[in-house]
């Protein structure tokens, strides 16, 4: 079965700290691979994404993802949190196909403290 | 940077009633995309939208969901018969059609109550 799991449901991290925030999928076929994050109110934002080629992947805000196949993961890291990182951040995967749905994990809750 | 637009941003309406809730894509995408997010879980896909007609819909998107493209611009998804249940925070999304590639790109979302 397709499927994303992001093991942690929370995570609190001080602010200046390095974060990394865990993605395992089960995918039939070759994935695409995608960082959303949703801050409070708002939409979701594609931090980045991976299709093919090199296995680590920098996004906007600083973020960075690296798709390693013989773990069948995609870990979201970044070098140093700031406060305005406190969001809700969703892993994704879907089919090289255009037009096909993402499957979404349950998402990771991220906290800063000062 | 062009981006997806949804109205309205929140809407309250009674259980039994219809809604319909409004979306504008990326001008240049072509597929088109409907998902609901429930409070507290996950982000799930209801139906994708290709050349004026439903090319992929899940288990949740029954009978009582309906998509259409009404003109050249808008997007939208139609709820008969509202139900508890259906509150929900509903993403529209699109994504511009180069073969291989799959950037779905999404809007703020409407957020549904049903009392």
């Amino acid at each position: 079965a397709q499927s994303v799991t992001q093991p942690d449901i929370h995570i609190t991290v001080s602010e200046g700290a390095s974060l990394e925030l865990r993605c395992n999928y089960s995918y039939g076929a070759t994935p695409y691979l995608f960082w959303y994050v949703q801050s409070p109110g708002q939409g979701l934002q594609l931090l980045l994404k991976y299709f093919s080629g090199d296995t680590l992947v920098q996004g906007i805000k600083g973020f960075e993802a690296e798709f390693k196949r013989s773990q069948s993961s995609f870990n979201l890291r970044k070098p140093s949190v700031h406060w305005s990182d406190a969001a809700e951040y969703f892993c994704a995967v879907g089919a090289r196909q255009a037009g096909t749905a993402l499957i979404f994990g349950k998402g990771t809750t991220l906290s800063v403290s000062s | 940077e062009p981006e997806v637009t949804q109205t309205p941003s929140h809407q309250v309406t009674q259980m039994g009633q219809e809604v319909i809730l409004r979306c504008v894509p990326i001008s240049n995408h072509l597929y088109f995309y409907w998902y609901r997010q429930i409070l507290g879980q996950k982000v799930e896909f209801l139906v994708s939208f290709y050349n004026n007609e439903i090319s992929e819909k899940s288990e949740i998107f029954d009978d009582q969901f309906s998509v259409e493209r009404p003109d050249g611009s808008n997007f939208t998804l139609k709820i008969r018969s509202t139900k508890l249940e259906d509150s929900a925070m509903y993403f529209c999304a699109s994504s511009e059609n180069r073969g291989a590639g799959n950037t779905i790109y999404f809007g703020e979302g409407s957020w549904l109550t049903v009392v």
